[in-house]
């Protein structure tokens, strides 16, 4: 079974600072993985994703991951953070065993951002 | 163009009785997905749609949870004798297949409150 950790369920941090949101994943099969923020109310979007291309992926709105297979680990970066980045972050593996894409979740990190 | 989109937005429900809740995917996607979205539990899939093939209903917890996706488009969530345990967004999400190469595009959500 998949599995994925997030640490830390809440990260502050200061307009312009560096955003670091840290993913861990547990997969027995090449993993596929997944960042996705949630707006207050909204639906889950995609950020990006890694399919076992380029181990460096880059998203939206500046956000970039870097897959690290002997550290088991996706973390996701943005340089600067703008107040418009404070929503909850989730971490996800993709599931193929059974067909199709299930998404096995994190518990999610809600980023502030301050003044 | 049109998201997925979810109805109702919100539900309240007394405890024993039955909801059915709606989703309607973005037009020509095949694949059709439904998660739970708890405080207790964290996001989980519960059921999964491929055109026609039979669904993989692996993530649903209690045989009081069915969904059926009619013609191929609409799907329902049908909750019977709910419980308040029940008490949680319910997403719905959207690929065009079943690749992880495919976005799944998430609606905004139906909460659901059991009282």
């Amino acid at each position: 079974a998949q599995s994925v950790t997030q640490l830390g369920s809440h990260v502050s941090v200061s307009e312009g600072a560096l955003v670091l949101l840290r993913c861990n994943y547990s997969s027995s099969v090449p993993p596929y993985l997944f960042w996705y923020v949630q707006y207050p109310n909204q639906g889950l979007q995609l950020l990006l994703k890694y399919t076992s291309a380029a181990t460096l992926v880059k998203g939206i709105n500046g956000f970039e991951a870097e897959f690290k297979k002997s550290e088991t680990s996706f973390h996701l970066t943005k340089p600067s953070a703008h107040m418009s980045d404070a929503a909850e972050y989730f971490c996800a593996v993709s599931d193929q065993a059974g067909g199709g894409n299930k998404l096995t979740f994190g518990t999610g990190t809600q980023l502030k951002v301050e003044l | 163009g049109a998201g997925v989109s979810q109805s109702p937005s919100n539900k309240v429900t007394e405890k024993g009785k039955d909801v059915e809740l709606r989703c309607d995917p973005i037009s020509g996607h095949t694949a059709l997905y439904w998660y739970r979205q708890s405080l207790g539990q964290g996001l989980e899939f519960l059921i999964y749609f491929q055109g026609n093939s039979a669904p993989d209903k692996s993530g649903l917890p209690s045989d009081r949870f069915s969904a059926e996706r009619t013609g191929g488009s609409v799907s329902t969530l049908t909750i019977q004798r709910t419980q308040q345990e029940d008490s949680a967004v319910y997403l719905c999400a959207s690929s065009p297949g079943p690749l992880t190469s495919y976005e799944q595009y998430f609606g905004p959500g139906t909460r659901l409150t059991v009282t």
